[in-house]
């Protein structure tokens, strides 16, 4: 069966600390993969998108970075954290388009 | 560039009223798929309903009906009776099969059904 694995599910970071975050993707092959965030009380921003190893899209200009180091994971990351950084990350996969699997995400505060 | 629209930043009703949540979309691709999701407090996204641009038949599900017209670019959802359980927030959404399937989510509607 096709399935979404994200972790952590919370997460407190002191300002300035690194960040890593993964997600992994099970029963598909050549996923679209994206990560979104939602900052609180707000809607999902798209943040990156990758359709292939190593192929990554930006879509805003920001303190985050993305990799895809094997075809069915991906992974959000950062250097130094902002408190801007805080909100709920989620992860997801498409093949085609016409059908979306999400993770369960991971809520970061950033303190 | 795609883009949507959900004008009504909250909602609140009574339980057993009738509610409809409106999504305007903007693209220039033919070919695309619009969606709604729920979103309860745990923050999960719960799939609704997907469609294509080339089906404009309206759909409904028990108590969720949504009207998809192409001529005015909206995809509205109505919820028949609601309960306290539709509390939530509810997202349109929007992929292009040009831009990667992209999928974008309109601001979203935060739901409130009262007893």
């Amino acid at each position: 069966s096709q399935t979404i694995h994200q972790w952590p599910a919370t997460l407190v970071q002191p300002v300035g600390s690194p960040l890593s975050l993964e997600c992994t993707v099970e029963g598909t092959s050549n996923p679209n993969l994206y990560w979104y965030r939602q900052a609180a009380g707000r809607g999902l921003q798209l943040l990156f998108y990758s359709v292939g190893i190593g192929q990554i899209s930006s879509e805003v200009p920001q303190n985050l970075s993305a990799s895809r180091p094997q075809d069915r994971q991906f992974i959000l990351s950062s250097k130094k954290l902002l408190l801007s950084d805080s909100g709920f990350y989620l992860c997801a996969w498409s093949v085609g388009g016409r059908g979306y699997t999400f993770g369960s995400g991971t809520r970061l505060t950033v303190v | 560039a795609q883009k949507v629209t959900q004008a009504q930043t909250e909602i609140s009703v009574v339980e057993k009223e009738d509610v409809t949540l409106d999504c305007v979309y903007e693209t220039r691709d033919t070919t695309y798929y619009l969606f709604w999701y729920k979103q309860p407090p745990s923050g999960e996204l719960v799939f609704l309903i997907r469609r294509n641009s080339f089906d404009e038949q309206n759909e409904i599900s028990g108590r969720y009906s949504w009207n998809f017209q192409k001529s005015t670019s909206s995809f509205n959802f109505t919820i028949t009776a609601s309960q306290v359980v539709d509390s939530a927030v509810y997202f349109c959404a929007l992929s292009e099969r040009g831009g990667y399937n992209k999928l974008i989510f309109g601001a979203g509607t935060r739901l409130a059904v009262h007893p």
